[in-house]
């Protein structure tokens, strides 16, 4: 989507590797978003940030870490992938006032992860 | 734990009937309902954003009404047409809160 990227937008790795995911957005945007997209879950929380170096945990954060050291990127990273891992993700962006993301998410084009 | 229910869980319409879902949401601490359009294969769009009791947005064909005294919002689509295939994602977000939480989906199919 215009604003936000995702890469790679698909990878295989094997079980036991670290992978990382990157999100990049240009709209200068404080929330950062990771979900995961399941058949039977929908969109399932990963982790998110509020800011520069402030992020926290989602429902599904097990096994992933993040980072944010600018604005633009939002990293994910799986230390140590396993097949559970293998799925969608997405990551989503959100202007935000106050603290509050009323404003709509803006979504990338998602990244398909196998884990063999 | 929050928790938003969207019925039904999937739907099949007829091309050129209007249909209707729901999203159900806590009551207490609302600030804002989002409604999502998913295709498949593709990313969310958002739809609508609403935050005040007896909302109601419209875009093209498609409606949305907001009662957050009895936590519901309603999606309407009028003369479905098959572009409108797609999974209808409702999510809701409380005062204060940094993230939304995102209901299951239903997922609508226009038979032609």
């Amino acid at each position: 989507d215009a604003g936000i990227t995702q890469s790679p937008r698909h990878k295989v790795t094997e079980t036991g590797t670290p992978v990382t995911l990157r999100c990049h957005q240009t709209e200068n945007h404080r929330y950062m978003y990771w979900y995961r997209q399941d058949p039977g879950h929908g969109l399932r929380l990963i982790h998110y940030s509020y800011g520069v170096k402030d992020t926290d945990k989602g429902e599904v954060s097990d096994g992933y870490s993040v980072s944010r050291s600018k604005t633009e990127d939002f990293l994910l990273t799986l230390e140590s992938a396993t097949s559970s891992q293998t799925s969608v993700y997405f990551c989503a962006i959100s202007e935000g006032t106050g603290g509050r993301p009323h404003y709509g998410y803006t979504f990338g084009s998602g990244t398909r992860l196998t884990v063999v | 734990i929050l928790n938003v229910e969207q019925s039904p869980q999937s739907l099949h319409v007829q091309e050129g009937d209007s249909t209707n879902f729901t999203c159900s949401f806590p009551s207490s601490n609302f600030y804002a309902l989002h409604w999502y359009r998913w295709e498949t294969a593709k990313s969310p769009e958002a739809l609508f954003v609403m935050t005040l009791n007896g909302d109601e947005k419209k875009k093209g064909r498609i409606s949305a009404t907001l009662n957050t005294k009895e936590g519901y919002s309603y999606l309407y689509i009028k003369g479905s047409q098959p572009e409108d295939s797609a999974t209808y994602l409702c999510a809701f977000g409380t005062k204060g809160a940094q993230k939304l939480v995102f209901g299951q989906g239903t997922r609508l199919t226009i038979n032609p």
